[in-house]
């Protein structure tokens, strides 16, 4: 059975720093990675989605790779800003219902 | 539509008392899921359906809970009998159905509350 696991599970930086968000599974056997965000009482709004051939791809500030044979990906946000605080999730897919992650929730203080 | 939507976006009944929940899903889509959102939970897959196929009913907690989705497009979550443990965000999401370049597109979600 598929387990994902995010560390650190919330983080708290001032305005400007660079962050990495961590997300590992078990079952290397998937067919892609995708990261979401959460705002507060939304629903999830999908950042970046890795298929299991590439290694990673980026959007704007954010760039995701991802690593099957260690079982790990990487959110990684240049630049943060307070608008980015969220709750930032990674769902894992080996068939047709994916695995997610418990979240990481970042607050970006001016 | 543009997007996913759900409705309605907050729900408060009595203990006991039945609920639907609906999700129109981005037209064209053929894959359909439901999931439940705990205060300070994960994502808690409940039920899924593709196209014409029988849908895969594994993660409904009990069998208070059932779906159905109508001419392969809109879909409804019905809660029988519901109980305090039910309160949750009930999410919908919709996506093509190749498994390996499919985005899972999500609607805002409801908020359901069990007095």
């Amino acid at each position: 059975k598929q387990e994902v696991t995010q560390i650190p599970a919330a983080l708290s930086v001032p305005e400007g720093e660079n962050l990495v968000l961590n997300c590992s599974f078990t079952d290397s056997a998937i067919y892609n990675l995708q990261w979401f965000r959460q705002d507060p009482g939304k629903g999830l709004t999908s950042l970046l989605l890795i298929q299991s051939s590439q290694r990673e791809q980026t959007s704007g500030r954010l760039n995701a790779s991802l690593d099957k044979s260690s079982g790990r990906s990487t959110l990684y946000i240049a630049a943060s800003q307070p608008g980015d605080s969220a709750t930032y999730l990674c769902a894992v897919r080996g068939s047709y219902i994916p695995t997610f992650g418990r979240g990481t929730s970042l607050i970006v203080h001016p | 539509g543009a997007g996913v939507s759900q409705s309605p976006s907050n729900k408060v009944t009595e203990k006991g008392k039945d609920v639907e929940l609906r999700c129109d899903p981005i037209s064209g889509h053929t894959a359909l899921y439901w999931y439940r959102q705990s205060l300070g939970q994960g994502l808690e897959f409940l039920i899924y359906f593709q196209g014409n196929s029988a849908p895969d009913k594994s993660g409904l907690p009990s069998d208070r809970f059932s779906a159905e989705r109508t001419g392969g497009s809109v879909s409804t979550l019905t809660i029988q009998r519901t109980q305090q443990e039910d309160s949750a965000v009930y999410l919908c999401a919709s996506s093509s159905e190749d498994l390996s370049t499919d985005t899972q597109y999500f609607g805002p979600g409801t908020r359901l509350t069990v007095l």
